[in-house]
């Protein structure tokens, strides 16, 4: 089954830093897909990347993909408090869409006013 | 707009007990999932399914079934309780195969 590396597993930096969270898969990507979570809730979807060199942006956070490498990165821009969570990727190895997401263990942010 | 309901939040059981966690949702969407995240683990996915009547096995099946007779509602039955189901579950559903999952707030489960 697929392998998602996220790196790194958890970061702290100070509010107004800029920050990359990277997702590195051990097969190929047909979709990648960024979810961010805060303790006691459920995930909240950020972003949908399903071409290679694709990328997207919401507010201060940036996603791209790197179809050659298996992998995709996140970025935050400024970062606030209201950035601070989980963000975990998920990945379709498969083809077969969102039902067969495996995702990453997560990477854990804190942001220091 | 309510999007995914799970009942309950928290609940402890005792090894061989039973339960049934619920999941609704109101967005009319055929897909439906529940997952487990476990400490420091990503999601595994345990059952899945396309629309009403139709379900499937995910990563992690085993001590678990799960029913879809409606769309709106897909249970997941915990028959015989042990302690390696001591997890956080999320149901969430989507519109299709290849798009926004959208996720319950989780139901918190201790098996002691």
């Amino acid at each position: 089954s697929q392998e998602l590396e996220q790196s790194p597993q958890s970061l702290i930096v100070q509010e107004g830093k800029n920050l990359t969270i990277n997702c590195t898969s051990s097969k190929t990507l047909y979709g990648l897909y960024w979810y961010k979570q805060k303790y006691g809730e459920g995930l909240i979807f950020l972003m949908m990347l399903q071409k290679g060199g694709e990328e997207k942006s919401h507010e201060k956070i940036t996603a791209k993909l790197d179809e050659k490498k298996q992998q995709s990165s996140l970025h935050i821009t400024a970062s606030q408090p209201s950035h601070a969570g989980i963000y975990l990727c998920g990945a379709d190895d498969s083809g077969a869409g969102s039902y067969q997401l495996t995702f990453g263990k997560g990477t854990k942010l804190s942001v220091i006013p | 707009n309510a999007g995914v309901t799970q009942t309950p939040k928290f609940r402890i059981l005792k090894i061989g007990q039973s339960m049934t966690l619920q999941c609704a949702q109101d967005m009319n969407h055929n897909y439906m999932y529940w997952y487990r995240q476990d400490p420091g683990m990503g999601l595994k996915l345990i059952y899945y399914s396309v629309g009403a009547g139709i379900t499937d096995k995910g990563e992690v099946p085993n001590g678990y079934n799960v029913s879809r007779s409606t769309t709106e509602d897909f249970p997941l039955r915990l028959e015989l309780a042990a302690p390696s189901q001591t997890s956080v579950y999320f149901c969430a559903s989507s519109w299709s195969n290849t798009g926004e999952l959208f996720f319950g707030e989780g139901s918190r489960l201790t098996v002691l």
